[in-house]
Protein backbone atom coordinates (compact mmCIF):
# COMPACT_ATOMS: atom_id res chain seq x y z
CA UNK A 1 0.00 0.00 0.00
CA UNK A 2 1.28 3.16 -1.10
CA UNK A 3 -1.63 5.43 0.96
CA UNK A 4 1.00 6.37 3.60
CA UNK A 5 4.44 7.11 3.01
CA UNK A 6 7.26 7.86 5.52
CA UNK A 7 10.90 8.87 5.19
CA UNK A 8 13.64 7.84 6.00
CA UNK A 9 13.25 4.42 6.00
CA UNK A 10 16.15 4.05 8.19
CA UNK A 11 18.32 6.25 9.86
CA UNK A 12 20.97 6.08 12.46
CA UNK A 13 21.36 9.00 14.74
CA UNK A 14 23.99 10.29 17.74
CA UNK A 15 22.60 11.54 20.94
CA UNK A 16 23.30 15.55 19.67
CA UNK A 17 22.18 15.40 16.11
CA UNK A 18 18.92 17.11 15.28
CA UNK A 19 16.66 15.27 12.77
CA UNK A 20 13.21 14.58 11.02
CA UNK A 21 11.17 12.01 10.34
CA UNK A 22 8.16 13.14 7.61
CA UNK A 23 5.05 10.99 6.70
CA UNK A 24 2.20 11.87 3.90
CA UNK A 25 -0.64 10.15 3.65
CA UNK A 26 -2.99 10.82 -0.27
CA UNK A 27 -5.60 8.61 1.16
CA UNK A 28 -7.63 12.64 2.01
CA UNK A 29 -7.55 11.97 5.69
CA UNK A 30 -8.00 14.48 8.17
CA UNK A 31 -6.02 12.95 11.08
CA UNK A 32 -2.83 11.82 11.69
CA UNK A 33 -0.72 9.66 14.24
CA UNK A 34 2.82 9.22 15.49
CA UNK A 35 3.13 5.71 17.58
CA UNK A 36 6.36 4.50 18.62
CA UNK A 37 7.19 0.59 18.55
CA UNK A 38 10.02 -0.81 20.35
CA UNK A 39 11.35 -4.60 20.89
CA UNK A 40 9.27 -6.30 23.80
CA UNK A 41 6.22 -3.15 24.32
CA UNK A 42 2.74 -3.12 22.65
CA UNK A 43 2.66 -0.35 20.37
CA UNK A 44 2.75 3.46 22.28
CA UNK A 45 1.07 6.37 20.88
CA UNK A 46 2.83 9.49 21.03
CA UNK A 47 0.66 12.12 19.23
CA UNK A 48 -2.58 12.63 17.16
CA UNK A 49 -3.17 15.37 15.19
CA UNK A 50 -7.09 16.61 13.54
CA UNK A 51 -7.36 19.15 11.42
CA UNK A 52 -3.73 20.40 12.03
CA UNK A 53 -4.29 20.78 15.75
CA UNK A 54 -2.42 18.47 18.50
CA UNK A 55 -5.32 17.01 20.48
CA UNK A 56 -3.33 14.30 22.34
CA UNK A 57 0.40 14.62 23.39
CA UNK A 58 0.88 11.07 25.23
CA UNK A 59 3.34 11.76 27.66
CA UNK A 60 5.98 12.37 25.26
CA UNK A 61 9.50 13.73 26.41
CA UNK A 62 9.58 17.08 24.54
CA UNK A 63 12.85 15.59 22.67
CA UNK A 64 9.83 14.55 20.55
CA UNK A 65 8.82 17.67 18.76
CA UNK A 66 5.29 17.33 16.19
CA UNK A 67 4.15 19.21 13.10
CA UNK A 68 1.56 19.41 11.55
CA UNK A 69 1.76 21.51 8.57
CA UNK A 70 -1.51 20.43 6.77
CA UNK A 71 -3.86 17.26 6.83
CA UNK A 72 -1.38 15.46 4.28
CA UNK A 73 1.70 15.64 6.36
CA UNK A 74 2.75 14.94 9.62
CA UNK A 75 6.97 15.56 10.85
CA UNK A 76 8.98 14.16 13.97
CA UNK A 77 11.68 16.45 14.93
CA UNK A 78 14.39 14.98 16.60
CA UNK A 79 17.01 16.12 19.07
CA UNK A 80 18.98 15.05 21.65
CA UNK A 81 17.47 11.68 21.56
CA UNK A 82 18.86 8.75 23.95
CA UNK A 83 19.49 5.10 23.06
CA UNK A 84 16.64 4.03 24.68
CA UNK A 85 14.19 6.02 22.06
CA UNK A 86 15.61 3.42 19.12
CA UNK A 87 12.47 1.67 17.92
CA UNK A 88 10.54 1.76 14.99
CA UNK A 89 8.26 5.02 14.17
CA UNK A 90 5.05 4.41 12.59
CA UNK A 91 2.95 6.89 11.36
CA UNK A 92 -0.63 6.39 10.50
CA UNK A 93 -3.58 8.03 9.35
CA UNK A 94 -7.46 8.23 9.92
CA UNK A 95 -11.13 10.11 8.08
CA UNK A 96 -11.88 12.23 10.87
CA UNK A 97 -11.67 11.62 14.71
CA UNK A 98 -15.03 13.66 15.07
CA UNK A 99 -16.67 10.76 12.99
CA UNK A 100 -16.39 8.52 16.56
CA UNK A 101 -16.36 4.74 16.58
CA UNK A 102 -16.41 4.16 12.69
CA UNK A 103 -13.06 5.02 12.24
CA UNK A 104 -9.81 2.99 10.89
CA UNK A 105 -6.15 3.76 10.92
CA UNK A 106 -4.41 3.01 7.95
CA UNK A 107 -0.23 2.76 8.73
CA UNK A 108 3.15 3.72 7.22
CA UNK A 109 5.76 1.54 6.70
CA UNK A 110 7.85 3.22 9.44
CA UNK A 111 11.00 4.57 10.15
CA UNK A 112 13.55 2.64 11.99
CA UNK A 113 15.87 4.52 14.29
CA UNK A 114 18.66 3.74 16.36
CA UNK A 115 20.36 6.24 18.55
CA UNK A 116 24.28 5.69 18.99
CA UNK B 1 -8.31 0.68 32.15
CA UNK B 2 -8.41 -0.87 28.88
CA UNK B 3 -6.28 -3.76 27.48
CA UNK B 4 -5.91 -6.52 24.95
CA UNK B 5 -4.87 -9.71 25.49
CA UNK B 6 -2.79 -12.14 23.36
CA UNK B 7 -1.70 -15.04 24.97
CA UNK B 8 0.45 -17.08 22.76
CA UNK B 9 3.74 -15.26 22.30
CA UNK B 10 4.46 -17.41 18.91
CA UNK B 11 2.66 -19.63 17.23
CA UNK B 12 4.16 -22.46 14.74
CA UNK B 13 1.76 -24.00 11.94
CA UNK B 14 2.71 -26.25 9.25
CA UNK B 15 1.81 -24.99 5.82
CA UNK B 16 -2.02 -25.67 4.69
CA UNK B 17 -2.94 -26.33 8.89
CA UNK B 18 -6.02 -24.27 9.82
CA UNK B 19 -4.97 -21.22 11.97
CA UNK B 20 -6.76 -19.47 14.99
CA UNK B 21 -4.64 -16.70 16.87
CA UNK B 22 -6.60 -15.48 19.90
CA UNK B 23 -7.08 -12.10 21.10
CA UNK B 24 -9.18 -11.10 24.46
CA UNK B 25 -10.36 -7.65 25.84
CA UNK B 26 -10.90 -5.53 28.74
CA UNK B 27 -13.63 -2.87 28.08
CA UNK B 28 -17.40 -2.52 29.82
CA UNK B 29 -18.99 -1.97 26.28
CA UNK B 30 -18.38 -3.48 22.97
CA UNK B 31 -15.39 -1.77 21.53
CA UNK B 32 -14.56 -1.40 17.69
CA UNK B 33 -11.92 -4.47 17.00
CA UNK B 34 -9.32 -4.61 14.65
CA UNK B 35 -6.48 -7.36 13.38
CA UNK B 36 -3.64 -5.88 11.90
CA UNK B 37 -0.45 -7.59 10.44
CA UNK B 38 3.13 -6.80 10.08
CA UNK B 39 5.60 -8.13 7.84
CA UNK B 40 9.47 -8.27 9.10
CA UNK B 41 10.41 -4.56 8.13
CA UNK B 42 7.38 -3.05 7.40
CA UNK B 43 4.25 -0.98 8.70
CA UNK B 44 0.51 -2.73 9.93
CA UNK B 45 -1.74 -3.70 7.77
CA UNK B 46 -5.57 -3.59 8.48
CA UNK B 47 -6.69 -7.49 7.75
CA UNK B 48 -10.36 -6.76 8.80
CA UNK B 49 -12.24 -5.06 11.33
CA UNK B 50 -15.46 -5.10 13.23
CA UNK B 51 -17.78 -2.26 14.59
CA UNK B 52 -21.47 -3.95 14.32
CA UNK B 53 -23.69 -6.12 13.21
CA UNK B 54 -22.84 -10.15 11.73
CA UNK B 55 -20.24 -11.05 14.51
CA UNK B 56 -18.34 -13.37 11.65
CA UNK B 57 -16.26 -10.76 9.95
CA UNK B 58 -14.39 -11.26 6.65
CA UNK B 59 -10.65 -9.60 5.89
CA UNK B 60 -8.13 -9.54 3.00
CA UNK B 61 -6.04 -12.57 2.42
CA UNK B 62 -9.00 -15.08 3.43
CA UNK B 63 -8.87 -14.46 7.20
CA UNK B 64 -11.74 -14.00 9.00
CA UNK B 65 -12.43 -13.05 12.67
CA UNK B 66 -15.44 -13.56 15.34
CA UNK B 67 -16.45 -11.49 17.99
CA UNK B 68 -17.84 -13.05 20.84
CA UNK B 69 -19.45 -10.79 23.69
CA UNK B 70 -19.50 -13.57 26.20
CA UNK B 71 -16.08 -14.31 25.87
CA UNK B 72 -14.79 -10.55 25.24
CA UNK B 73 -12.71 -12.21 22.15
CA UNK B 74 -12.27 -11.79 19.13
CA UNK B 75 -10.45 -14.20 17.36
CA UNK B 76 -8.23 -14.85 13.96
CA UNK B 77 -8.41 -17.87 11.81
CA UNK B 78 -7.57 -18.87 8.44
CA UNK B 79 -8.56 -22.10 7.28
CA UNK B 80 -5.22 -22.97 5.22
CA UNK B 81 -2.25 -21.23 6.00
CA UNK B 82 0.15 -20.05 3.38
CA UNK B 83 4.10 -19.40 4.03
CA UNK B 84 3.51 -15.93 2.81
CA UNK B 85 1.44 -15.87 6.08
CA UNK B 86 4.03 -15.70 8.23
CA UNK B 87 4.50 -12.50 10.11
CA UNK B 88 3.72 -10.85 13.35
CA UNK B 89 -0.82 -10.24 14.02
CA UNK B 90 -1.76 -7.41 16.26
CA UNK B 91 -5.37 -6.97 17.90
CA UNK B 92 -6.49 -3.95 18.74
CA UNK B 93 -9.67 -2.28 20.00
CA UNK B 94 -10.58 1.09 20.70
CA UNK B 95 -13.64 3.00 22.32
CA UNK B 96 -16.46 4.35 20.70
CA UNK B 97 -15.43 8.73 19.95
CA UNK B 98 -12.00 7.66 20.72
CA UNK B 99 -9.01 7.85 18.74
CA UNK B 100 -7.25 5.86 20.64
CA UNK B 101 -5.84 2.58 19.68
CA UNK B 102 -5.09 0.15 22.01
CA UNK B 103 -2.70 -2.74 20.81
CA UNK B 104 -2.03 -6.25 22.21
CA UNK B 105 1.70 -7.20 22.43
CA UNK B 106 1.43 -9.13 19.04
CA UNK B 107 1.62 -12.87 18.42
CA UNK B 108 4.62 -14.04 15.99
CA UNK B 109 3.35 -16.67 13.46
CA UNK B 110 5.98 -18.94 12.00
CA UNK B 111 5.16 -21.40 9.01
CA UNK B 112 6.72 -24.70 8.55
CA UNK B 113 6.72 -25.85 4.88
Amino acid sequence: ETGVTQTPRHLVMGMTNKKSLKCEQHLGHNAMYWYKQSAKKPLELMFVYSLEERVENNSVPSRFSPECPNSSHLFLHLHTLQPEDSALYLCASSQDRWRGGQETQYFGPGTRLLVL
Amino acid sequence: AQSVTQPDIHITVSEGASLELRCNYSYGATPYLFWYVQSPGQGLQLLLKYFSGDTLVQGIKGFEAEFKRSQSSFNLRKPSVHWSDAAEYFCAVRMDSSYKLIFGSGTRLLVRP
